[in-house]
């Protein structure tokens, strides 16, 4: 259940299996990011952020990386569970503007 | 604490008539978004408040749509005329103010035919 690198609109994984959603940013002067879930029906809901100053930040089953030369960022879910299943967005934020630009979003399938 | 409320949460209109969207923020949130979200799409940004004032309308289609924040707490977007491609989830966040996390609220689903 991996997309290394590629982002893709769609991933689907076994449940149990670990998933990793990628997304690339547009401005390298962005300074902060946030992974967002969208369950159906609902707004986005914060999952996890990380600043420009740091490469890893691990949450609960949760870990964002950056790499800032290739502006790209990954979510890595470890035991995905059917829970999970939703879209995930990534959002760039410049804080000095205090405005945020979304990504397209991965849709996740858990599989039982 | 309670979250965003938004309503109505569905909308059903023809083209070229006008609807409002009403959004209360989570209390003591100084900033104000509101955001489309069209089907398969990530939100994008019409309009920023910071309290009553606007920080950024840039993505506001100014012909047709308006947005207001009057005593710096609720808000409310309007369209006036819809158009077809004005379907979309219109959703509503706010943060603390300097704060980058949003909270959003349920959005209100709006379908013009």
């Amino acid at each position: 259940g991996e997309s290394v690198g590629l982002h893709l609109p769609t991933l689907s994984v076994q449940e149990g299996d670990n998933s990793i959603i990628n997304c690339a940013y547009s401005n390298s002067a962005s300074d902060y990011f946030i992974w967002y879930k969208q369950e159906s029906g609902k707004g986005p809901q914060f999952i996890i952020d990380i600043r420009s100053n740091m490469d890893k930040r691990q949450g609960q089953r949760v870990t964002v990386l950056l790499n800032k030369t290739v502006k790209h960022l990954s979510l890595q879910i470890a035991a995905t569970q059917p829970g999970d299943s939703a879209v995930y967005f990534c959002a760039e934020t410049l804080t000095n503007a205090g405005k945020s630009t979304f990504g397209d979003g991965t849709t996740l399938t858990v599989k039982p | 604490e309670a979250g965003v409320a938004q309503s109505p949460r569905y909308k059903i209109i023809e083209k070229r008539q006008s609807v409002a969207f009403w959004c209360n923020p989570i209390s003591g949130h100084a900033t104000l978004y509101w955001y489309q979200q069209i089907l398969g799409q990530g939100p994008k940004l019409l309009i920023q408040f910071q309290n009553n004032g606007v920080v950024d309308d840039s993505q506001l289609p100014k012909d047709r749509f308006s947005a207001e924040r009057l005593k710096g707490v609720d808000s409310t977007l309007k369209i006036q005329p819809a158009k077809l491609e004005d379907s979309a989830v219109y959703l509503c966040a706010s943060s603390l103010e300097g704060m980058n996390e949003q909270f959003f609220g349920p959005g209100t689903r709006l379908t013009v035919l």
